[in-house]
């Protein structure tokens, strides 16, 4: 089976701007789940989708979206960047039991650099 | 603030020996898990231990978890080279609303294996 992919692996934007992150799970896992990955704040939890609901979120403000298609792959999208939000942004996919108990499969990340 | 805080947080050992890792947390768990990172295999998920549980075994590793002191260790036997990476702990638990889980990870050991 094919792991979970992430596009695109970079990029790089200007303050203000909005970017949309995409992931495609592996087949047959129903929820994707998204963190963000930084040196100051480590690895956070944004939210976690399940048959295109979301199902749980963490902290993070409303700039910070996502959701989910009938195929399962997910967009994460964040408006109005800010430098703070340079980070790796993983995103993990599951066969669909409850948050943290199904073996959590991630992918390679998206470095995406605000300036 | 963090839910589990690694310790040590940086570890350095022979090839053959083992190494522990500590994870503390602060509120109570639905599960607790170990992942592995490192640049060339990305964020690996490692074992996961259920509130109800105190042992689990999976090939080279163990990992304990005692409820009644908010704690966990990672123990890796006869490590290898391959074995180097950052170690983190993430707990899974309510949020303080009870409306949904947040997955919720420390900053990590990074464990050198040296040959």
């Amino acid at each position: 089976k094919a792991g979970v992919t992430q596009t695109p692996r970079y990029l790089i934007k200007t303050r203000g701007q909005q970017v949309t992150l995409s992931c495609s799970p592996i087949s047959g896992h129903r929820s994707v789940s998204w963190y963000q990955q930084t040196p100051g704040q480590g690895l956070q939890f944004l939210f976690e989708y399940f048959s295109e609901t979301q199902r749980n979120k963490g902290n993070f403000p409303g700039r910070f979206s996502g959701r989910q298609f009938s195929n399962s792959r997910s967009e994460m999208n964040v408006s109005t960047l800010e430098l703070g939000d340079s980070a790796l942004y993983l995103c993990a996919s599951s066969l669909g039991g409850g948050l943290g108990t199904d073996t959590q499969y991630f992918g390679p990340g998206t470095r995406l650099t605000v300036l | 603030s963090q839910q589990g805080e690694e310790d040590p947080q940086a570890l350095s050992i022979q090839e053959g020996e083992n190494a522990t890792m500590n994870c503390s947390y602060k509120t109570s768990i639905n599960n607790l898990q170990w992942y592995r990172q490192n640049s060339g295999r990305g964020l690996v998920h490692l074992i996961l231990i259920r509130s109800n549980e105190r042992e689990k075994h999976s090939g080279r590793l163990r990992v304990t978890l005692d409820t009644s002191k908010k704690s966990s260790s990672l123990l890796i036997t006869a490590s290898r080279a391959a074995d180097t990476a950052s170690y983190f702990c993430a707990t899974v638990h309510l949020n303080s609303g009870g409306s949904n889980y947040k997955l919720t990870f420390g900053k990590g050991t990074l464990l050198t294996v040296n040959p």
